[in-house]
C-alpha cells in the first residue's frame, strides 16, 4: 500500500528539541520530494518547506527558515522535521506529503497527492 | 511571496445545491493551482491539480476552471460527505502557498 506514515503525538515542554518522521513505503520514496505543512489549533494550512530525499535538496518558506530543520534518512525510506528550542507557538498538527509531479506538452504540475495522517505536537510548560 | 485569498471564507448549503468556491492569486500563476478537501480531523485530500484536472478517484462533480489569478471550485449537487473545509493551493513558485479555506457548512 502506498502511504506516509506519521510517528506519535508529542508534548513537550518550551525549550525542549523534538524530531517527527514521516516513513514512505508503497512507492520510490527517493524520487518524490515530501513536503511538511503546518495547521495551528482551528486554523488553515501553511507550507512549511520541502526535501528531496535522493539528493536532500531542501526548500524552506521564509516563515519556516531559521525555525526547522528538514532531513531524510533515504536508506529506511524516512523523512524528519525537527526543533532545536520549541515554543509554545509550534503547538500544532503536523502534515507530511508527498509532491508529486505531472508532465504534459506544456506544464510541469506539482501538487501533494499523498499525505500522513499528521502529528500533534503540544508544546505547554 | 504570492499571496493566495479565498472567497467566501464559509458558506450554509443544502444538500443537491451548486457551490462555488472563488480562489485569487496576487500575481499571475499560470495554471499551477490546486484544490485540497478537508474533513475535520483529516488529513487534507487532493480534488483538483493544474486548475482543472481531477485527481483520480475524485468524483466528477467536482470542477475546476480559471488561470492567472483568479480560479473556481465548482461542486455541481453537493452531497453529505462534501461538508468540509476547502483550501486552494498555488505551485507556481516556491515557497508555495495555501489559500485561507473555506468552509462549506449544512443550511
Amino acid at each position: 500500500e502506498v502511504q506516509l506514515v506519521q510517528s506519535g503525538a508529542e508534548v513537550k515542554k518550551p525549550g525542549e528539541s523534538l524530531k517527527i518522521s514521516c516513513k514512505g513505503s508503497g512507492y520510490d520514496f527517493t524520487n518524490y520530494r515530501i513536503g511538511w505543512v503546518r495547521q495551528m489549533p482551528g486554523k488553515g494550512l501553511e507550507w512549511m518547506g520541502m526535501i528531496h530525499p535522493g539528493d536532500s535538496d531542501t526548500r524552506y518558506s521564509p516563515s519556516f527558515q531559521g525555525q526547522v530543520t528538514l532531513s531524510t534518512d533515504k536508506s529506511i525510506s524516512t523523512a524528519y522535521l525537527q526543533w532545536s528550542s520549541l515554543k509554545a507557538s509550534d503547538s500544532a498538527i503536523y502534515y507530511c506529503a508527498r509532491r508529486t509531479r505531472y508532465r504534459s506538452s506544456w506544464y510541469d504540475y506539482w501538487y501533494f497527492d499523498l499525505w500522513g495522517r499528521g502529528t500533534l505536537v503540544t508544546v505547554s510548560s | 511571496d504570492i499571496q493566495m485569498t479565498q472567497s467566501p471564507s464559509s458558506l450554509s448549503a443544502s444538500v443537491g445545491d451548486r457551490v462555488t468556491i472563488t480562489c485569487r492569486a496576487s500575481q499571475s500563476v499560470s495554471t499551477y493551482l490546486n484544490w485540497y478537501q478537508q474533513n475535520p480531523g483529516k488529513a487534507p485530500r487532493l480534488l483538483i491539480y493544474g486548475a482543472s484536472s481531477l485527481q483520480s478517484g475524485v468524483p466528477s462533480r467536482f470542477s475546476g476552471g480559471g488561470s492567472e489569478t483568479d480560479f473556481t471550485l465548482t461542486i455541481s449537487s453537493l452531497q453529505p460527505e462534501d461538508f468540509a473545509t476547502y483550501y486552494c493551493q498555488q505551485s507556481y513558485t516556491s515557497p508555495d502557498s495555501f489559500g485561507p479555506g473555506t468552509k462549506v457548512e449544512i443550511k
